[in-house]
């Protein structure tokens, strides 16, 4: 089974704090995403990734930045956290070349970040 | 602008009927389309997919229907079951905006009734 792990499932920061977002996959997969999920708005793309020290941005960029060093690891970085970014954020993987995504992504549990 | 729609946002179903889930797209590169299940505080679950060269998939009790000429695809739940009751998303992925991506309607909340 595709296991894709968020680090934490519940943080709290304050406002202006940096934070980092973990998630690790362990199916050699090309492809990593990151959304938010809001009631109403359902899942958004924040940012996402088809190849180590690539990164492309997705519908919500704004207030965020993510890293991939490694194939198997992609982080999400709120540089100075607000509350508007309070979210559940998920993190996804695919296999599968940029051109054909025709491989449904496999979701960790989720990271539910409150910023007060 | 929303390219994947869930027109109903909740949905109430007796136990052992049917469910039968909505979803409308606009664009017409979308080429691969996907349904998941999501319980509260989990991240969503993979159900079943269907690519667009395809009008039907079928896995167990979930049937995914395409119709390409209305941009419109649905998720059927026969018989259905209380544990089925969960928030489901539909996704398109294809080339849009530039690059390839997977897109996410809104959600529907189903309840499955006992």
């Amino acid at each position: 089974d595709v296991k894709v792990t968020q680090s934490s499932r519940y943080l709290v920061k304050r406002t202006g704090e940096k934070v980092f977002l973990e998630c690790v996959q362990d199916m050699d997969h090309e492809n990593m995403f990151w959304y938010r999920q809001d009631p109403g708005l359902g899942l958004r793309l924040i940012y996402f990734s088809y190849d180590v020290k690539m990164k492309e941005k997705g519908d919500i960029p704004e207030g965020y930045s993510v890293s991939r060093e490694k194939k198997e690891r992609f982080s999400l970085i709120l540089e100075s956290a607000s509350t508007n970014q309070t979210s559940m954020y998920l993190c996804a993987s695919s296999s599968g070349r940029r051109i054909t995504y025709n491989s449904p992504l496999h979701f960790g549990n989720g990271t539910r970040l409150t910023v007060t | 602008d929303q390219q994947v729609k869930q027109n109903s946002p909740s949905l109430s179903v007796q136990e052992g009927r049917i469910s039968i889930l909505n979803c409308d797209y606009t664009n017409s590169m979308f080429d691969y389309f996907l349904w998941y299940k999501k319980y509260p505080a989990e991240g969503p679950t993979f159900l079943i997919s269907i690519s667009s060269i395809k009008d039907k998939n079928e896995d167990g009790r979930f049937t995914v229907f395409l119709n390409k000429s209305a941009k419109h695809l649905s998720l059927h739940i026969v018989p259905s079951q209380p544990g089925d009751s969960a928030v489901y998303f539909c996704a398109a992925s294809g080339y849009t905006s530039g690059t390839y991506k997977y897109i996410f309607g809104t959600g529907t909340r189903l309840k499955v009734l006992a």
